[in-house]
């Protein structure tokens, strides 16, 4: 079983909807990311959570949000989609207390795409 | 600004050739580096670097860091169609709590036959 899951894997949708993307990981990390992957723009962090009640932006948070419900669930929302929010996403966690690393470990990728 | 710049953007080789990948980097404070090969979908890590000069090998892959001179290389020996695939270059800062990876944009690498 994968270590980092990540639903759905492909979504196809309008301008203005509401779009939620779930992330879930058994490797019991403390830090989760989202990151979104454009050709030519590499991955860019989105937000990440270093635990349940902490929150940060990344570098492109607007348009974006997110909730962490638990140390194992991470959600990134899509108030209202617009296309230039058609991308990759990737959900990946960490936690430098295994190993002495903080060493990011990628969920599978959702393909969006905003029509 | 800190940055992560990895060259050259793409490489076509033949199976069998010996590439040599490039990461240089410009970070306040350094804590590692890592790398990761992408293919279709996300990226798999493949090494984590922290001090000068030690290699780290695995298989026909392997990887080394300069602080001094601020980069590190991957090596493919003997490459094969499966290492077709883009390879990314991060480094960590060290700051603290508050440690968000920069990226490289990646070097895509297509091996023929």
């Amino acid at each position: 079983d994968a270590d980092v899951t990540q639903t759905p894997r492909n979504r196809i949708t309008k301008t203005g909807k509401r779009i939620m993307l779930e992330c879930s990981q058994t490797k019991g990390h403390d830090r989760m990311y989202w990151y979104r992957q454009d050709p030519g723009l590499g991955l860019r962090l989105i937000y990440y959570s270093f635990d349940v009640k902490d929150i940060n932006k990344g570098e492109i948070s607007d348009g974006y949000s997110v909730s962490r419900q638990a140390q194992a669930k991470f959600s990134l929302s899509l108030e209202s989609a617009i296309p230039n929010q058609t991308a990759l996403y990737f959900c990946a966690t960490s936690d430098p207390r295994q190993g002495g690393t903080d060493t990011q470990y990628f969920g599978p990728g959702t393909r969006l795409t905003v029509l | 600004e800190d940055k992560v710049v990895q060259s050259p953007l793409s490489l076509v080789v033949h199976e069998g050739d010996t590439v040599t990948l490039n990461c240089s980097y410009e970070v306040t404070n350094f804590r590692s580096l890592l790398w990761y090969k992408q293919e279709k979908k996300a990226p798999t890590f493949l090494f984590m670097l922290t001090s000068s000069g030690i290699e780290k090998k695995s298989g026909r892959l392997s990887s080394i860091l300069d602080k001094k001179e601020l980069f590190s290389i991957l090596n493919i020996t003997a490459t094969q169609t499966g290492d077709s695939a883009i390879y990314l270059c991060a480094v960590v800062p060290n700051a603290g709590n508050n440690r968000k990876l920069i990226w490289g944009l990646g070097t895509s690498l297509a091996v023929n036959p």
